[in-house]
């Protein structure tokens, strides 16, 4: 029931643009997006909770294909402080909450 | 500022030992649960429970019991601990919305995670 992401990692330079795919083969009621960087506790980013649903927070955005079961990260114009691994997030029927396989993002000068 | 609190950062056990894994939070948050975290696997579920005494089979149960007496308390249980069971634990809660329990506005908070290493 995980979700499957891709790429597994990447690097960029600061600046460049990167696009993190996550796809389930359940229905999704939701997708969460998470980072956790080295050693500390994920966060929170932001949550889709309808079909075709884009949401953005800075340069980091997101949108959610429901009838493909599908999300997208979109990082923009990429910082240092981007680096870290991104996780999403799929809520499943009786409270079940699952992450994805994880995509880890290394941003260099 | 609302905590999820694992009580070991790092443990070392060795094989057949009985090992704990605490978790406690503040946020009277309904929803608990526990995951594995393993390069290239992400998170994997193992159990949750929405309520005191309740818990639900995740993904990866096998090896695995949980305890859920107090509402603000879950503890991750390993029976029989193997070397295959190396890995970072991770622990969150969540609001149960009865509302609307199926739309997914519930965000999880984490714990900072243990790293057990059984040898």
């Amino acid at each position: 029931q995980q979700p499957v992401q891709s790429p597994q990692a990447v690097i960029l330079r600061e600046g460049e643009d990167a696009v993190i795919n996550c796809s389930s083969s359940k229905a999704l009621y939701s997708v969460h997006w998470y980072r956790q960087k080295h050693g500390e506790a994920p966060i929170f980013l932001m949550i889709l909770l309808k079909g075709g649903e884009q949401k953005g927070h800075d340069k980091i955005s997101a949108s959610f294909n429901e009838k493909k079961q599908q999300s997208s990260l979109y990082l923009t114009a990429s910082q240092l402080s981007y680096s870290g691994t991104y996780f999403c997030g799929t809520e499943a029927a009786g409270n079940q909450f699952y992450f994805g396989t994880g995509t880890s993002l290394t941003v260099i000068p | 500022d609302v905590k999820v609190t694992q009580s070991s950062r790092y443990l070392v056990k060795r094989t057949g030992e009985k090992v704990f894994l605490e978790c406690v939070q503040d946020m009277d948050h309904e929803n608990m649960f526990w995951y594995r975290q393993d390069p290239g696997l992400g998170l994997r579920l193992i159990y949750f429970s929405y309520d005191v005494k309740m818990k639900e089979k995740g993904d990866i149960p096998e090896g695995y019991s949980v305890s859920r007496e107090k509402k603000e308390r879950f503890s991750l249980i390993l029976e029989s601990a193997s070397t295959n069971q190396t890995s970072m634990y991770l622990c969150a809660s969540s609001l149960l919305d009865r509302e609307s329990p199926f739309s997914g506005a519930n965000v999880l908070t984490f714990g900072a995670g243990s790293r057990l290493t059984v040898l």
